[in-house]
Parts: C-alpha cells; structure tokens; sequence
C-alpha cells in the first residue's frame, strides 16, 4: 500500500522560532497533499490543501503567512510554522492523494508530528 | 453548512458486536470514510462507502444510506486492540474531506 513519511515525529522548540515539517510520498506521486492539525480529543482540522507546483489552499482562519506550505515536487511537501507560540503546540498530520490511480481518492495519512513549543 | 454527527464515546465488551453511527450533511457527496485513530497516531483507514448499502472487511463492517445521510461502522468480535477513536469522514463535491468529531470506543475485558 501507499506509503507517507513525516519528519519529525515529534519536535520541543522555544517560542519564537521556526519549525520545518516534511511530509514524503514514498511509493506514490503526490498530486495533493493536505496539513491537518489536532488538538487533543479533538478530531482533525484540514489547515491548507496544495497542488505540487502551485500555491497552497488554505482553510478560513488558518494564516498562510504563519504556516507555510511549499509542495515543490510531487513527493514531498514540508509545513514551516514561523514564529511558533505556545498555543502552536498540536498534533501535525499530512496526506497525500494520488489522483491519477486509485478507486477513490483516498488519502494516506503520515504518522504525524507532535510539536510542543515551550 | 456541512456537518458530521456521531457519537462522542461508546463502549463495549470484548468479544461484543458495537455499531457506532454517522450522519451527515455536506455540499455533495463523493464517498463516506471510517478511519480509526489510536491515541497520539495518525488515522488508517478501514473502509469506503460510496453507494448505498453494506460493505463487509473481516471483522469489520460499514453500511451506507445516501437519501438518509446516514452510516455506521460495525465491529464484531470486539478484541481489545479495537480500543481507539473512530473517525466518519464525507468527500464533498470539492473532494474535500469533512471530519467528524470521532467517536472514542473503550473496550472492556
């Protein structure tokens, strides 16, 4: 089956600096990806979609210019949260779609990344 | 708006039948997903619904109503490993996926 890496799995950075997530399609082209974040006992929130080689989609409420997202080949998309502030600190999960195959468009998920920000 | 229902927390015994339910209501619909989620994991996926009807994985069962917005996910021969959040999540006419809230499962001996 498909297969999606995230490094790192888990990330403790001080407030103020700057975190880079990568999010790998390992056995399949990524046409999209999408970034979701999960609070605790929360279920998931879609943060942005992108398309490899255009700019990110991101959902309302979500700041392009805080998280930023660069799909730059069809196997990998890294998430850059500048700036990070406590209320940062979640759970990061990307997935990936590979339009061109597949029954449905599923998505595979990555392990995801749990970032604390003291 | 787009909304997904399903319960907050269930539980059950091991060895037990639970059948956990989801309704729905979106802008289009291209597909129902359950996923589960073991605690600090990300999601994986159990199964697709996309028309009406009951789609059977092992131990492992999703049923699909279209004209009801409605499905459930149900789980035999519960083992305690089944212990996890269990996600309905509907593909928009966007192919956007809309999560539900999850539903915790808690299996007891």
């Amino acid at each position: 089956g498909a297969v999606v890496s995230q490094h790192p799995s888990r990330v403790i950075c001080k407030s103020g600096t700057s975190v880079k997530i990568e999010c790998r399609s390992l056995d399949f082209q990524a046409t999209t990806m999408f970034w979701y974040r999960q609070f605790p006992k929360q279920s998931l929130m879609l943060m942005a979609t992108s398309n490899e080689g255009s700019k990110a989609t991101y959902e309302q409420g979500v700041e392009k210019d805080k998280f930023l997202i660069n799909h730059a080949s069809l196997t990998l998309s890294t998430l850059t949260v500048t700036s990070a502030h406590p209320e940062d600190s979640s759970f990061y999960i990307c997935s990936a779609r590979d339009a061109t195959s597949g029954e449905y468009n599923e998505q595979f998920f990555g392990p995801g990344t749990r970032l604390t920000v003291l | 708006g787009q909304n997904i229902d399903q319960p907050t927390e269930m539980t059950a015994t091991e060895g037990a039948i639970v059948q956990i339910n989801c309704t729905y209501q979106t802008s289009g619909f291209n597909g129902l997903f359950w996923y589960q989620q073991h605690a600090g994991e990300a999601p994986t996926f159990l199964s697709y619904n996309v028309l009406d009807g009951l789609e059977e994985k092992g131990r492992f069962s999703s049923f699909l109503s279209r004209s009801k917005g409605y499905s459930y996910l149900l789980l035999k021969e519960l083992q305690m490993k089944d212990s996890a959040s269990y996600l309905c999540a509907v593909m928009d006419s966007n192919y956007q996926l809309i999560w539900g809230a999850g539903t915790k499962l808690i299996i007891k001996p």
